[in-house]
């Protein structure tokens, strides 16, 4: 069966290192995204990307990025991670780009920044 | 601003009942509202979504209805049962669009709790 798996599930580093989440899938979708989940908030986008060597910022990408080498694989750095950036973080990919295509996601990765 | 709001944190319902869900947003350009739900630990999962086109659509004991004039949308769960536990976030897009960005807009969530 197709899937979406984000690794770590969980992360504790240190403010100020760079770090990276790793999101692979296996449905062969062109569209991936990445959320963060906090308390009070919801699921907020970060970046996105609609296919290879895309890639597009989301509503709180500052602080990330994240980059499209193949079609499976969409990673998500913190280039300097601050406590702020604590959170659960959740890969998705779609289909479709129609605004009814559901998202696949991942089981997230469980980051602290101490 | 948060376009789209999910005002009850959370719901308690006894097994076999009616869970009734809402969510009301505030861009009238939404044309698809989807619903997902999570479990702990796990990544949320589609479960129902509507067209702006219609106003109801039904998904065995899942029913959404939209109504486009009050900008409201809900979830029925119809009987519900203690696995629906979840949270439950409601989502809006602004539909497809050639060179736009397709993206969800989620509410902040209501966790279900359902009784036995």
């Amino acid at each position: 069966d197709a899937e979406i798996t984000q690794s770590p599930r969980h992360k504790i580093t240190e403010t100020g290192r760079q770090v990276t989440l790793a999101c692979h899938q296996t449905w062969n979708h062109n569209n991936m995204f990445w959320y963060r989940q906090d308390l009070g908030h919801g699921l907020r986008l970060i970046h996105y990307s609609y296919g290879v060597q895309d890639t597009n910022k989301g509503e709180v990408s500052d602080g990330y990025s994240v980059s499209r080498s193949n079609t499976e694989d969409l990673p998500l750095t913190l280039e300097s991670a601050a406590s702020s950036q604590t959170s659960v973080y959740f890969c998705a990919s779609s289909e479709s780009r129609r605004g009814n295509s559901p998202l696949h996601f991942g089981n997230g990765t469980r980051l602290t920044v101490t | 601003d948060q376009q789209v709001k999910q005002n009850s944190p959370s719901l308690s319902v006894q097994e076999g009942r009616i869970s009734i869900l809402n969510c009301d947003y505030t861009n009238s350009m939404f044309d698809y509202f989807l619903w997902y739900k999570k479990y702990p630990a796990e990544g949320p999962t589609f479960l129902i979504s509507i067209s702006s086109i219609k106003d109801k659509n039904e998904d065995g004991r899942f029913t959404v209805f939209l109504n486009k004039s009050a900008k409201h949308l809900s979830l029925h769960i119809v009987p519900s049962q203690p696995g629906d536990s979840a949270v439950y976030f409601c989502a809006a897009s602004g539909g497809f669009s050639g060179g736009s960005n397709y993206k969800l807009t989620f509410g902040k969530g209501t966790l279900l709790t359902v009784n036995p």
